[in-house]
């Protein structure tokens, strides 16, 4: 099975801190995705990555920053945290082959205070 | 502009019975189509999915359908049972890129 670990559960930070969100794979998978889940809003893409080094923006990429220095991990980084930040973020991972779907972690419940 | 909607954000079924799941996409683009099952305080699990090029897939009980003149996707569970209950999401992407996901559909199976 595929095992997708986000380090935290639950974290609360401050507006203007710098927030990092830490996402592995157990699986090799080449793309890994960050989203978050908002009440009424379905999950909405952040920032995806194809392999190490590379990066792309997804539907709302402002106010994030993502690093991908290994396979198998992918970090999203809120810059400047806002309370409009404040959200469930899931991470998941996908083998880079046609057709095949993305597998998720537990989630972050992130509030910014 | 949402492209992939969910337009039930609740149904309640009984057990024994079939849950069908609704979902409605306005992109004629999208060629790979997902199901997804979250409970609460966990990460969304992968269901089911189905290419363009079919109209149907199966596994246990549950069956996706496609029809894409009317650019409409339905989940059927059958039986249904209470393990079910579950926010299900549906998602839909295009040249397998990035996944756009529904709002959601609330399924509460009762005894």
């Amino acid at each position: 099975d595929v095992k997708v670990t986000q380090s935290s559960r639950y974290l609360v930070k401050r507006t203007g801190e710098k927030v990092f969100l830490e996402c592995v794979q157990d699986m090799d998978h080449e793309n890994m995705f960050w989203y978050r889940q908002d009440p009424g809003l379905g999950l909405r893409l952040i920032y995806f990555s194809y392999d190490v080094k590379m990066k792309e923006k997804g539907d709302i990429p402002e106010g994030y920053s993502v690093s991908r220095e290994k396979k198998e991990r992918f970090s999203l980084i809120l810059e400047s945290a806002s309370t409009n930040q404040t959200s469930m973020y899931l991470c998941a991972s996908r083998r880079d082959s046609t057709y095949q779907p993305q597998h998720f972690g537990d989630g972050t419940r992130l509030s910014i205070l | 502009d949402q492209q992939v909607k969910q337009n039930s954000p609740s149904l309640s079924v009984q057990e024994g019975r079939i849950s069908i799941l609704n979902c409605d996409y306005t992109n004629s683009m999208f060629d790979y189509f997902l199901w997804y099952k979250k409970y609460p305080a966990e990460g969304p699990t992968f269901l089911i999915s189905i290419s363009s090029i079919k109209d149907k897939n199966e596994d246990g009980r549950f069956t996706v359908f496609l029809n894409k003149s009317a650019k409409h996707l339905s989940l059927h569970i059958v039986p249904s049972q209470p393990g079910d209950s579950a926010v299900y999401f549906c998602a839909a992407s295009e040249d397998t890129d990035k996944l756009i996901f529904g709002t959601g559909t609330r399924l509460q199976v009762f005894p």
